[in-house]
């Protein structure tokens, strides 16, 4: 049974920085065209994709937040972590993580966004 | 990056009717081995997103057959044969034919 689980603090002050973990079980980062994506959704609002990061370390991100985020993986602890510069107030929204099989030669099969976790809801307030 | 557009944002439907929903894309998402890289969420209130369809017309694993997708390129529908109560929420597509991937406005589905 594939599990994903995201985890930080609820509550962070402007400026600060952000750090999530994504901690899941059921699948490895490490076997080929394993990825695992960060999305968020501020209340109210739409879904927004954040980053991503493949099994071979690949690393992409969202152009808005790019200078911002920054995201790695643990294969060995089974855990990708996030972390977001510069807090500020409009960056309060539930952050979930997912995973992404896609395949890593051609024909890239993919098979979506198949598993997500519970999300973390994180406010930024003084 | 690539700018998807849902419609309609809201879609009141009476249980036992059909209810589509429309996504177009700016760019093709389509590659040369034939897949459209355009998913389907369902986002039911208080949950996280669930996948519903990827790659444009594949029904995700547990997925009633009511749901089914189609288009290629740049404009895609999602469709429910007949809504049901459990249906409600919020539905999102969501392009990952390249990075950045971008999701929808999302479309709200209520019953009537």
């Amino acid at each position: 049974q594939v599990t994903l689980r995201e985890s930080g603090p609820v509550l962070v002050k402007p400026t600060q920085t952000l750090t999530l973990t994504c901690t899941f079980s059921g699948f490895s980062l490490s076997d080929s065209g394993m990825r695992v994506s960060w999305i968020r959704q501020p209340p109210g609002k739409a879904l927004e994709w954040l980053a991503r990061i493949d099994w071979d370390d690949d690393k992409y991100y969202s152009t808005s937040l790019k200078s911002r985020l920054t995201i790695s993986k643990d294969t060995s602890k089974n855990q990708v972590v996030l972390t977001m510069t510069n807090m500020d107030p409009v960056d309060t929204a539930t952050y979930y993580c997912a995973r992404i099989i896609k395949g890593a030669t051609y024909p890239f099969y993919y098979y979506g966004m198949d598993v997500w976790g519970q999300g973390t809801t994180v406010t930024v307030s003084s | 990056d690539i700018v998807m557009t849902q419609s309609p944002l809201s879609l009141p439907v009476t249980p036992g009717e059909p209810a589509s929903i429309s996504c177009r894309s700016n760019q093709s998402l389509l590659y040369s081995n034939g897949y459209s890289y355009l998913d389907w969420y369902l986002q039911k209130p208080g949950k996280s997103p669930h996948l519903l369809i990827y790659l444009g017309t594949n029904r995700a694993s547990r997925v009633p057959d009511r749901f089914s997708g189609s288009g290629s390129g740049t404009d895609f529908t999602l469709k429910i044969s007949r809504v049901e109560a459990e249906d409600v929420g919020v539905y999102y597509c969501m392009q990952a034919s390249q990075t950045p991937y971008t999701f929808g406005q999302g479309t709200k589905l209520e019953i009537k």
